[in-house]
């Protein structure tokens, strides 16, 4: 167990809905992540925020946004949603984003989307 | 931030020891090289870090060259739930393709 928490781990929905993924990161960890990996993909980073503020842009579509939270937890937010983006979301989070063991990433156990 | 270049399969006979390549030779000096693996589908988990040293730990040895350019890390003795992709990255926030590696029994 990472420590991380990903909810829902299962989601269904319909082509042109909008969902919310939420993540609660370790005791500690000031820094949440997402990432997207589509089938047989690697990881593709999408958005990073630290201590409630957003650090770093990955290729996040304009049609999803994210946000934490003052109890830095976090929630990915996916809107119109299209059959492309039916894949898998994992949140990680790290103590802070600089570099050595605090850059260390620990993820949840993701959020399967599937868009129907 | 350092690109890196990995393999993209390996097979190990179980027991024996796996050695996974990494390169990243545009690594700046104070960029730390960290190791992460992803069994099936599950979140990926964090192996070992280092920085110029060598490291060592309870799942993993990493081998870094004195240059820096390069990494491998190395599972001892192999088993088959080591059966994953391996992915070495550097402060990038991508975590490239990473390396399938398939322990044969």
């Amino acid at each position: 167990d990472s420590g991380v928490t990903q909810t829902p781990k299962h989601l269904i929905t319909a082509t042109g809905q909008r969902v919310t993924l939420r993540c609660s990161p370790r005791s500690g960890d000031l820094s949440v992540y997402w990432y997207q990996q589509s089938l047989d993909q690697g990881l593709q980073f999408l958005i990073q925020y630290y201590n409630g503020e957003e650090r770093a842009k990955g290729n996040i579509l304009e049609r999803f946004s994210a946000q934490q939270f003052p109890d830095l937890h976090s929630e990915l937010n996916l809107s119109s949603l299209e059959l492309g983006d039916s894949a898998l979301y994992f949140c990680a989070s790290s103590v802070d984003p600089v570099t050595g063991a605090k850059n260390i990433q620990y993820f949840g156990a993701g959020t399967r989307l599937s868009v129907l | 931030d350092a690109k890196t270049t990995q393999p993209t399969s390996m097979d190990c006979a179980e027991g024996r020891a796996a050695n996974l390549p990494c390169n990243h030779s545009t690594i700046s000096g104070n960029e730390y090289v960290y190791w992460y693996r992803q069994i099936h589908s599950q979140g990926p988990q964090y192996i070992i870090h280092g920085l110029k040293n060598n490291e060592t730990n309870e799942m993993a040895s990493l081998i870094i060259t004195e240059d820096r350019k390069s990494s491998t890390l190395i599972l001892p003795h192999a088993t088959l739930r080591d059966t994953a992709v391996y992915y070495c990255r550097t402060m990038k926030l991508t975590f490239g393709t990473g390396t399938r590696l398939t322990i044969i029994p």
